[in-house]
């Protein structure tokens, strides 16, 4: 069973990077067919995209985030990596790590989640 | 505003059957297949079903999904308290090129 983890700190100040990364376990991030997302989730709030890496080093990044987006990926340590830069209140929120499959093109395992706060 | 519309609410009878809809356009829905997504405050969210209508392993049969047009539908008949939960549509937007949610519906069993 595939397991993902987030991890990274829970408070960042305004103006400065979040950082967050995700390790899957159970499975190889280099396995054909998944692409590795990240979703957050405003507190009370709905889901929303922040962007996707293939195993190599392929990115997909949500427009409205992606100049300020980096997702990259280390094959070595099973892990991928999520840097947003310049972060303001509006980036505080719960944010997920997960597996999409190509083969139903769907999100199919998930992180717990991690709370990031950003602080003033 | 989530590019996928959703009714923030919905409510029913244990044993009655529900409907959750989710609205979008000719570039997600009208062109790509709709996932479903049940979240408990808190939680993760989890993959209830995906290509429109197809179950995950261990998803009940009483939930059954839908699509026509650019609309998609949750059916979840047998209402039962536990199945009180936040439920997300999701699809890949084409003009967007990323992927869109609706703003989810939480549904209450009275």
């Amino acid at each position: 069973q595939v397991q993902l983890q987030e991890s990274g700190p829970g408070l960042v100040k305004a103006s400065q990077t979040l950082s967050l990364t995700c390790t899957v376990s159970g499975g190889s991030i280099i396995s054909g067919g998944y692409y590795w997302s990240w979703i957050r989730q405003h507190p009370g709030k709905g889901l929303e995209w922040i962007g996707y890496i293939y195993y190599s080093g392929t990115t997909y990044y949500n427009p409205s985030l992606k100049s300020r987006i980096t997702i990259s990926v280390d094959t070595s340590k099973n892990q991928f990596s999520l840097k947003l830069s310049s972060v303001t209140a509006a980036d505080t929120a719960v944010y997920y790590c997960a597996r999409g499959s190509s083969n139903n093109w769907a999100f199919d395992f998930w992180g717990q989640g991690t709370l990031v706060t950003v602080s003033s | 505003q989530s590019v996928l519309t959703q009714p923030p609410s919905a409510s029913g009878t244990p044993g009655q059957r529900v409907t959750i809809s989710c609205s979008g356009s000719s570039s997600n829905i009208g062109s790509n297949t709709v996932n479903w997504y049940q979240q408990l405050p808190g939680t993760a969210p989890k993959l209830l079903i995906y290509s429109n209508n197809q179950r995950p392993s261990g998803v009940p049969d009483r939930f059954s999904g839908s699509k026509s047009g650019t609309s998609a539908s949750l059916a979840i008949s047998g209402l039962q308290s536990e199945d009180e939960y936040d439920y997300y549509c999701a699809a890949w937007d084409d003009s967007l090129n990323g992927w869109v949610f609706g703003g989810g519906t939480k549904l209450t069993v009275l």
